[in-house]
């Protein structure tokens, strides 16, 4: 199994209060990505990383922002939660951009915005 | 404006028989295809892949057709287990382009 740890697992907050979520790699790819799984929708790209400082918006990007300042590291934020942002998000790395390398995914964080 | 469709939602296959997964996509440009298993309370996992370049790929049970012409792809599960019951979401990218997935299909296993 890739090593991927996102934390929290589960998370319960209030309406307004910031809410940062962390995935980790041991796998030293390059590229990594948050996604959000919702019934319905399947899974939708919010944000994802090149390298280091690079980051670019996916298709649900509003009200999100990331950070990577280490290869290891990528941090989904949500400054100002809202209910509709209540989803189970997960983290990917590749070793590529395209689908020739498969993305490895994180086993999830369920985030519940009251 | 949905690029990859899966238009099942759910699938219900006895045990032992064959089961169809489908997909459907717009993108002429997609020139890699993958079918991801998701089990509950777990991420993703990456089960097989096809290149736009061949029209079948297999591993063991599992095989990936595709229809360019129809931009088509299906999954067939062969012989169905008990195990293979999960999401099945396909997806697809257009060189070194993000991966697009699709809704998921829900697939039930029957004893």
């Amino acid at each position: 199994d890739a090593g991927i740890t996102q934390s929290p697992r589960h998370k319960v907050t209030e309406t307004g209060t910031p809410v940062t979520l962390r995935c980790h790699q041991t796998e030293n790819h390059r590229y990594m990505y948050w996604y959000r799984q919702d019934p319905g929708h399947g899974l939708r790209l919010i944000h994802y990383s090149y390298g280091v400082k690079d980051t670019d918006k996916g298709e649900v990007s509003d009200g999100y922002s990331v950070s990577r300042s280490k290869t290891e590291d990528f941090l989904l934020t949500l400054e100002s939660a809202t209910s509709s942002q209540t989803s189970v998000y997960f983290c990917a790395i590749s070793e590529s951009k395209g689908g020739y390398q498969p993305q490895h995914f994180g086993d999830g964080t369920r985030l519940s915005i009251l | 404006d949905q690029q990859v469709k899966q238009n099942s939602p759910s699938l219900s296959v006895q045990e032992g028989r064959i089961s169809i997964l489908n997909c459907d996509y717009t993108n002429s440009m997609f020139d890699y295809f993958l079918w991801y298993k998701k089990y509950p309370a777990e991420g993703p996992t990456f089960l097989i892949s096809i290149s736009s370049i061949k029209d079948k790929n297999e591993d063991g049970r599992f095989t990936v057709f595709l229809n360019k012409s129809a931009k088509h792809l299906s999954l067939h599960i062969v012989p169905s287990q008990p195990g293979d019951s999960a999401v099945y979401f396909c997806a697809a990218s257009a060189r070194d382009d993000k991966i697009i997935f699709g809704k998921g299909t829900r697939l039930h296993i029957l004893p």
